[in-house]
């Protein structure tokens, strides 16, 4: 099992949609977690920090399950400005944070 | 402005020579990562550095080396001893510690022919 698993996608979504991004974590001991964004040969950028209490920023809506070890991210209303690739990285103590393979989304007018 | 400083943007290189991936931070960050990205995958962690003078293997450092006198600079060597350096490689820093996000420089596109 690899330590850190997102939806593989596509997401092909209208512009105004809601759409919502899981991804697991097999390391119980992993303590912060992290949604990056991707444009298309940049590098990541971060989007937001995802709390135990669940964050909110804008459109987007981060969520973490320790019990069930996934964390998510909700963005509303989507934009066409969305469209990017959005990466989920977990940190475990003393290490670095280790990344998914990231979730594409393509928002169309 | 503080930032990661990452150079060349793009670099090509024979088959079986080595080549050193700069990477310079100002933003007084005590640790440093290497990551390595090919197509339509994820970043996977190559090497990384908590504190000068002291740096640990990632996930797939075999072919690779780094080395940390300073601070604020972490090259990465891809050796020839790597079988397919071809790609994209992100240098990261943050403050280190366990709740710290990763901050990246805008990376550096090996191709090697």
């Amino acid at each position: 099992r690899k330590e850190v698993e997102q939806d593989p996608g596509p997401f092909n979504v209208p512009e105004g949609a809601t759409v919502a991004f899981n991804c697991t974590y097999s390391n119980s001991a992993s303590q912060s977690f992290f949604w990056y964004r991707q444009d298309c040969r940049k590098e990541p950028k971060l989007l937001m920090s995802v709390y135990s209490s669940g964050n909110e920023d804008g459109r987007f809506t981060a969520q973490l399950n320790r019990a069930s070890q996934y964390i998510s991210l909700l963005i509303r209303d989507s934009k066409l400005s969305d469209s990017a690739t959005y990466l989920c990285a977990v940190n475990q103590a003393g290490t670095a944070l280790i990344f998914g393979k990231g979730t594409t989304l393509s928002v169309s007018s | 402005d503080g930032g990661i400083t990452q150079s060349p943007k793009y670099l090509f290189r024979k088959e079986g020579q080595n080549v050193t991936l700069s990477c310079e931070q100002n933003l007084n960050h005590d640790a440093m990562y290497w990551y390595r990205q090919d197509p339509g995958q994820g970043l996977r962690l190559i090497y990384y550095s908590q504190i000068v003078n002291d740096f640990q293997k990632g996930d797939i450092a075999e072919g690779y080396s780094v080395s940390r006198e300073k601070k604020e600079s972490f090259p990465l060597t891809v050796t020839s001893a790597q079988k397919n350096p071809t790609a994209f490689y992100l240098c990261a820093s943050s403050m280190g510690g366990w709740d710290t996000e990763a901050f990246f420089g805008q990376g550096t596109r090996l191709t090697v022919v």
